[in-house]
């Protein structure tokens, strides 16, 4: 059973494009989670998903920042017109109905 | 509203002696507490977690933690430090309420440093 797969690893963009992540979450698990760890901070709750369902985006800055977990396919985590303060790891967890999260390796996003 | 505390940025220890890492938390309801480890340019991984039941709680790699309900305390202990223990370690809590989402709240994160 492969754990939590996002990519890509490591992401460049350049200041006004846009940044897709890609969580694929475990096999059989329906809730899918989002952070952010800015440099030097711990993590920070994003959005929390289930299938064809946004259940909590308390986490999700207002503007440039969207997020699915289509019916088939992995969980997108999409950011519109990048800006340099949006540089940091993205981390995608997922869970089965209970209380342990398993989290992917990462996405480090650097805007330039 | 939920938070959690880890009140020191690194713990530094010898090789062999016990370590402590510290975290204290703020819930409403009932606390789900956990902790993960963070090696450089890695995901989390879990180390273990406090739902109900043995305050006394063992995990991965020979950690455990106590939860402390009066003093709204998880520390993170370890016997004997290896080399291999030095990370990032983050506490977090969950409110085990109903209405809860599921979503965890993370402490900032204390450094690990054991010396040989």
């Amino acid at each position: 059973n492969a754990g939590v797969m996002q990519n890509p690893r490591h992401l460049v963009r350049r200041r006004g494009q846009e940044a897709r992540l890609r969580c694929s979450p475990m096999k059989g698990h329906s809730h899918v989670y989002w952070y952010r760890q800015l440099p030097e901070e711990g993590l920070k709750f994003m959005v929390y998903l289930q299938k064809e369902n946004i259940i909590d985006e308390s986490g999700m800055p207002k503007e440039r920042f969207s997020a699915e977990f289509p019916k088939e396919g992995p969980s997108i985590l999409r950011i519109q017109q990048v800006v340099r303060g949006d540089s940091a790891a993205y981390f995608c967890a997922s869970s089965p109905v209970g209380t342990k999260a398993f989290f992917g390796q990462g996405t480090r996003l650097t805007v330039v | 509203a939920q938070s959690v505390a880890q009140p020191e940025d690194q713990v530094n220890v010898a090789e062999g002696n016990p370590l402590t890492v510290k975290c204290t938390y703020s819930v409403s309801g009932n606390p789900y507490l956990f902790w993960y480890v963070q090696y450089p340019n890695r995901g989390l991984q879990f180390l273990l977690k406090y739902i109900t039941g043995d305050n006394l709680v063992k995990g991965s790699y020979g950690f455990e933690a106590e939860f402390n309900k009066s003093q709204t305390s998880f520390h993170l202990k370890k016997p004997s430090a290896l080399v291999s223990d030095s990370a990032l370690y983050f506490c977090a809590v969950r409110d085990g309420g109903s209405s809860n989402t599921g979503k965890l709240i993370f402490g900032q994160g204390t450094t690990l440093q054991v010396k040989p």
